[in-house]
C-alpha cells in the first residue's frame, strides 16, 4: 500500500529546477505532499484530490495522474530554504488513512 | 494556537518498561492519527481515531494501545517496551476524513528503547 518515489536523493545548486515522482499500485483518491526538515516534523504543502489537477503555491507545484495513481511535485528556481525531505501520502478510493512514500531527500546548495 | 502538541520530547526507557506518549490538539479535529518514523524511512501508521470513543489499527499496531476518551487527547501507550520500538512518533490530526486539508503534525517524541 505504501507508495514508491524517487529519486531517493537529489542535490541541486540554487536556481535550478527538481521533479519528484510518486506511483501507486492501487488507485487512488487522492494524494498528499508534505516536506520535513531534519529533526522536525513533516508541514503540508498540498492535496490532489482530481485527476490531471495541477495545484501549487510561488514556485512549487503537482500534478496527478489518476488514471496512472502517479503524482509529481515540482519545484522551480529552488532556494536553500527547499531542502529537506519531501514525502508523498496517498489515500486509495474507498479507504480512509494516508500511507507515506519513503521521502526524497532535496539539498540545496549555493 | 498551539496546533498539535506532544509530550516528552525524549524518552530513554528500558526493556520491559512502559509509557504512555501524550498528544493533544486544541483545533476540534475529529481525526488523530499516531505514525512511527524509523531513520530514513517514511512514516508508519499505528493508529488512528475518527473521534471520542473510536479507535481502529494501522499498519503496525502491535505493542501499543490507544484510547480517545475526549476530541483532544489521543494517547498512546507502549506495553513492555522493546528495542524494535525505537523510533520518532508523531501525532497528527485533521479536519475531514481521508485527510482533506492535509494532516497537522505534533513536533515528535523521540523514544529509544535499551
Amino acid at each position: 500500500q505504501q507508495p514508491v518515489q524517487s529519486p531517493q536523493a537529489v542535490i541541486l545548486r540554487e536556481g535550478e529546477d527538481a521533479v519528484i515522482n510518486c506511483s501507486s499500485s492501487k488507485a487512488l483518491y487522492s494524494v498528499h505532499w508534505y516536506r520535513q526538515k531534519h529533526g522536525e516534523a513533516p508541514v503540508f504543502l498540498m492535496i490532489l484530490l482530481k485527476g490531471g489537477e495541477q495545484k501549487g503555491h510561488e514556485k512549487i507545484s503537482a500534478s496527478f495522474n489518476e488514471k496512472k495513481q502517479q503524482s509529481s511535485l515540482y519545484l522551480t528556481a529552488s532556494q536553500l530554504s527547499y531542502s529537506g525531505t519531501y514525502f508523498c501520502g496517498t489515500v486509495q478510493t474507498g479507504a480512509n488513512n494516508l500511507f507515506f512514500g519513503t521521502g526524497t531527500r532535496l539539498t540545496v546548495i549555493p | 494556537n498551539a496546533g498539535v502538541t506532544q509530550t516528552p520530547k525524549f524518552r530513554i526507557l528500558k526493556i520491559g518498561q512502559s509509557m504512555t506518549l501524550q498528544c493533544t490538539q486544541d483545533m476540534n479535529h475529529n481525526y488523530m492519527y499516531w505514525y512511527r518514523q524509523d531513520p530514513g524511512m517514511g512514516l508508519k501508521l499505528i493508529y488512528y481515531s475518527v473521534g471520542a470513543g473510536i479507535t481502529d489499527k494501522g499498519e503496525v499496531p502491535n505493542g501499543y494501545n490507544v484510547s480517545r476518551s475526549t476530541t483532544e487527547d489521543f494517547p498512546l501507550r507502549l506495553e513492555l517496551a522493546a528495542p524494535s520500538q525505537t523510533s520518532v512518533y508523531f501525532c497528527a490530526s485533521s479536519y475531514s476524513d481521508r485527510g482533506v486539508g492535509g494532516y497537522t503534525f505534533g513536533s515528535g517524541t523521540r523514544l529509544t528503547v535499551v
